[in-house]
């Protein structure tokens, strides 16, 4: 079945740990984005990349990395400088523009700092 | 001001209700207009996705779109416990790849 499958789906972190949180689809999409969702305050985009080997901030880029090196691809590490990593995280992808506009999610992964 | 405005909630309403949730927005070039059903602790849901104007049904579900109004809205008939869950509007323009969400209204139905 094609779709966005993100792992692992809990993780624990130490404080002072970097952890990189995986993203693969394989719907052929060329845009994919990483969203964090907190309670009460909807979704925030973190980074978005439109084709492989580019990526750009989103709204709240401090403390986390990408790269796209594949077009199934698009991992996001949470490091050390992210100073409130605790919270659910949203890998998506959307269609090629002209064809509909839309976006689809992963199931979502839910990072703790202990 | 945000570019799309959702009421949080929470919604209860009893099983079998028709139930309304509502978005308005203020950036008259969207075009996409999508409804998400998100359920605890899951990834959001494509529902519902409409372009431009006027209505779509699936089932039922029927989404609304009124730009003169600046106005979406997604209606439930016949509303059952399952459908509890945290639904997200959501838009885009013709071209680009970026997308404008509101924050999300709970809704329970209650057996």
């Amino acid at each position: 079945d094609g779709g966005i499958t993100q792992s692992p789906k809990y993780l624990f972190r130490k404080e002072g740990q970097n952890v990189t949180l995986s993203c693969e689809q394989n719907l052929n999409h060329d845009a994919m984005y990483w969203y964090r969702q907190d309670p009460g305050q909807g979704l925030r985009l973190i980074y978005y990349s439109q084709i492989v080997n580019d990526f750009q901030k989103g709204d709240i880029a401090e403390g986390y990395s990408v790269s796209r090196e594949k077009k199934e691809s698009f991992p996001l590490t949470v490091t050390s400088a992210q100073k409130n990593p605790t919270a659910f995280y949203l890998c998506a992808s959307s269609r090629p523009t002209g064809s509909g506009n839309t976006i689809y999610f992963g199931e979502g992964s839910w990072l703790t700092v202990v | 001001q945000k570019e799309v405005e959702q009421d949080p909630g929470p919604l209860s309403v009893p099983e079998g209700a028709i139930v309304s949730l509502n978005c308005t927005y203020s950036n008259s070039a969207f075009q996409y207009f999508m409804w998400y059903r998100q359920y605890s602790r899951k990834g959001p849901e494509l529902l519902m996705y409409t372009y431009s104007s006027g209505n779509k049904e699936d089932g039922r579900f029927t989404a609304q779109v009124d730009k003169s109004s600046k106005y979406i809205s997604l209606f439930i008939r016949d509303s059952q416990p399952s459908d509890s869950a945290t639904y997200l509007c959501a838009m885009s323009l013709f071209t680009g790849n970026q997308f404008y969400f509101g924050t999300g209204t709970s809704l329970t139905v209650i057996p």
